[in-house]
């Protein structure tokens, strides 16, 4: 079964800051990979997914994600972090056998930005 | 368009209590989800429907009952409510397109729903 661990449940960076959550998914072949952001208070949006092809993929808002297949990772990264990206952070995976679009979701990451 | 909508936004009910949350979406999609999301777990499925007139269980289907018979709404019901119900739901839908099923889910604001 699949499955996906966010293993940092919280994250304080400054301003400006770089940053990289993780993700790790168990799945017996290549899954197609997303990461949402909740705002508070708000429904989930989507940033950025991996089907296939470049590893790294670009997002919305600035981020990106590398699909690290040796790892069975697909870390989030933002190179200068805004007030405003403080929110809850959500990996996710769906199976490429399925024909249901249905996701499984990591336990989230809550990002803090320090001024 | 308005996307996916959910109502109502709030409510408090007392145990034993029914309820039915609508979800209605805008977009012709195929595929609609209930999801519940709980601090520290992330979102887990509740039911999730790849058609009109389909319904199947997801991960956490207990004590909940779904009905899809409009294409555009997918109503989840809460026939006893307990404790345990306290949540955030959310609904999201999705579209078949290409060689995948997995394309964007577009999610609802969420209900917020807490039992006495």
């Amino acid at each position: 079964a699949q499955s996906v661990t966010q293993p940092d449940i919280h994250i304080t960076v400054s301003e400006g800051a770089s940053l990289e959550l993780r993700c790790n998914y168990s799945y017996g072949a290549t899954p197609y990979l997303f990461w949402y952001v909740q705002s508070p208070g708000q429904g989930l949006q989507l940033l950025l997914k991996y089907f296939s092809g470049d590893t790294l993929v670009q997002g919305i808002k600035g981020f990106e994600a590398e699909f690290k297949r040796s790892q069975s990772s697909f870390n989030l990264r933002k190179p200068s972090v805004h007030w405003s990206d403080a929110a809850e952070y959500f990996c996710a995976v769906g199976a490429t056998s399925s024909n249901t679009g249905k996701l499984i979701f990591g336990q989230g990451t809550t990002l803090q930005v320090k001024p | 368009n308005a996307g996916v909508t959910q109502t109502p936004k709030f409510r408090v009910l007392k145990t034993g209590q029914s309820m039915t949350l609508l979800c209605a979406q805008d977009m012709n999609h195929e595929y609609m989800y209930w999801y519940r999301q709980d601090p520290g777990m992330g979102l887990r499925l509740i039911h999730y429907s790849v058609g009109e007139g389909t319904t199947a269980k997801g991960e956490v289907p207990d004590g909940y009952n779904v009905s899809r018979l409009k294409k555009q709404n997918f109503l989840l019901g809460l026939e006893s409510a307990a404790p345990s119900q306290t949540s955030v739901y959310f609904c999201a839908s999705n579209y078949r397109g290409g060689r995948s099923s997995y394309n964007e889910q577009f999610f609802g604001p969420g209900t917020r729903l807490t039992v006495l």
